[in-house]
């Protein structure tokens, strides 16, 4: 059973700070993994992916992992406003080759306040 | 370069009628995805294809689902006859085929069935 853990939220964090948002999977045998941001009303649009263990930075964002831990998370510094959004985990695991579906977290919602 | 297109964005339809949703997937992407998403269960993979064939349909919830995929560059998805608790955002999305690759959401169809 493919599992995607994160907390619903809401996480509400002042503009400016430090936004925090943590992910946990089941399956020992993922691969790579994502993290989608959801405006309301909106489609999921990807903004980082990772694959091997430690931090990728680009720009505000940095997606952090650790397969030991079976555990990804994503930061955002100097958050702004219009980061207000559902943010959502995504893995996909290796099976027989060629694309898999992801498995998606329920998302986080984070709040900025100004 | 256009991006995966769905129709119809809204489809209000009473109980017992038969649903197509349709999605255009982006240019050369070979795997192609339809999930749905509600508030209770977030975003469900339903069926996906990698080169025109349907991989796993584990996910579609009952033989009122089907999904087809002529060509590379179209696909429905089915409900016949639709019930009330189908009612749900139905997104589209591809990938070019690899454990890597990134999904690209459509923007999605909101059913509502009465």
């Amino acid at each position: 059973q493919k599992e995607v853990e994160q907390n619903s939220g809401p996480l509400s964090v002042p503009e400016g700070a430090i936004a925090s948002l943590n992910c946990t999977y089941s399956d020992r045998g993922s691969q790579s993994f994502f993290w989608y941001r959801q405006y309301s009303g909106k489609s999921p649009e990807l903004i980082m992916s990772i694959y091997s263990n430690g931090d990728k930075e680009d720009g505000r964002f940095t997606a952090q992992l650790n397969k030991a831990s079976q555990y990804v998370s994503l930061l955002i510094r100097d958050s702004q406003p219009s980061d207000s959004a559902t943010y959502l985990c995504a893995v996909n695991i290796k099976s027989g080759g060629g694309a898999d579906g992801l498995t998606f977290g329920k998302g986080t919602h984070l709040i900025i306040q100004p | 370069d256009a991006g995966v297109i769905q129709s119809p964005r809204h489809e209000v339809t009473e109980m017992g009628q038969e649903v197509t949703l349709r999605c255009k997937p982006i240019s050369g992407h070979n795997s192609l995805f339809w999930y749905r998403q509600t508030m209770m269960r977030g975003l469900e993979l339903l069926i996906y294809f990698n080169n025109n064939v349907p991989i796993d349909d584990s996910g579609m919830p009952e033989d009122r689902f089907s999904a087809k995929m002529p060509n590379a560059s179209f696909s429905t998805l089915k409900i016949q006859p639709s019930e009330p608790r189908d009612s749900a955002v139905y997104f589209c999305a591809s990938s070019r085929q690899g454990l890597n690759s990134p999904l690209h959401f459509g923007n999605g169809t909101r059913l509502t069935v009465t």
